[in-house]
């Protein structure tokens, strides 16, 4: 089946660094990622629709200059969040959607961020 | 904005049982509906799926239902084991240019006693 892998699974970092999170199509092309968030115990919540060559779109109330997507190519996706606060401690989560055919979508293993 | 949302956020059965997770949703512009299992730490595993021109569809050991009317989703998983616990999420996405953005649900944390 088609995979995708998110990198890293896991990082630490401290207030007020950039953190760069990639997502990666391993056995397919994906012109569309999207990038979700989730706290403890909760829910994903879209942030952003990923779109190869084009700028994201973003969900409302997510802040564009702090969560920076960046799709260059049809198999990477990247989610930067600049000058990190404790707040933006979150599991991160990327899907990808197959293009051509039948249209599936592909989930990352997540992004566990920590925040200092 | 519109939402999915879950009658029951937890769930307890015992190993053999069959387990019934339900699900609400309200965008009556979805049509196409997934359930997904996540364990601790992990990413959604897609479990199934359901387009709105259907109203059941099985799997191995899973069923999703599907009634528009009352825009209500559910899984059922039959004889279900202790590597079914986890916390089950109903997912929502529209066709179009809208695919693959989804709306998920609060989800249903599942705990199987041996």
């Amino acid at each position: 089946g088609a995979v995708v892998s998110q990198h890293p699974s896991r990082v630490i970092c401290k207030s007020g660094t950039s953190v760069k999170i990639e997502c990666r199509s391993l056995d397919f092309q994906a012109t569309t990622m999207f990038w979700y968030r989730q706290f403890p115990k909760q829910s994903l919540m879209l942030m952003a629709t990923s779109n190869e060559g084009s700028k994201a779109t973003y969900e409302q109330g997510v802040e564009k200059d702090k969560f920076l997507i960046n799709h260059a190519s049809l198999t990477l996706s990247t989610l930067t969040v600049t000058s990190a606060h404790p707040e933006d401690s979150s599991f991160y989560i990327c899907s990808a959607k197959r293009a051509g055919g039948h249209e599936k979508l592909f989930f990352g293993s997540g992004t566990q961020l920590s925040v200092l | 904005g519109e939402s999915v949302g879950l009658h029951l956020p937890t769930l307890s059965v015992q190993e053999g049982d069959n387990s019934i997770i339900n699900c609400a949703y309200s965008n009556s512009a979805s049509d196409y509906f997934i359930w997904y299992k996540q364990e601790s730490g992990k990413g959604p595993q897609f479990i199934i799926d359901i387009r709105s021109n259907m109203d059941k569809r099985q799997g191995q050991r899973v069923t999703v239902l599907l009634n528009k009317t009352v825009k209500h989703l559910s899984l059922q998983i039959a004889a279900t084991q202790p590597g079914d616990s986890a916390v089950y999420f109903c997912a929502e996405t529209a066709g179009g240019t809208s695919y693959g953005k989804l709306t998920f649900g609060q989800g249903t944390i599942l705990t199987v006693h041996p």
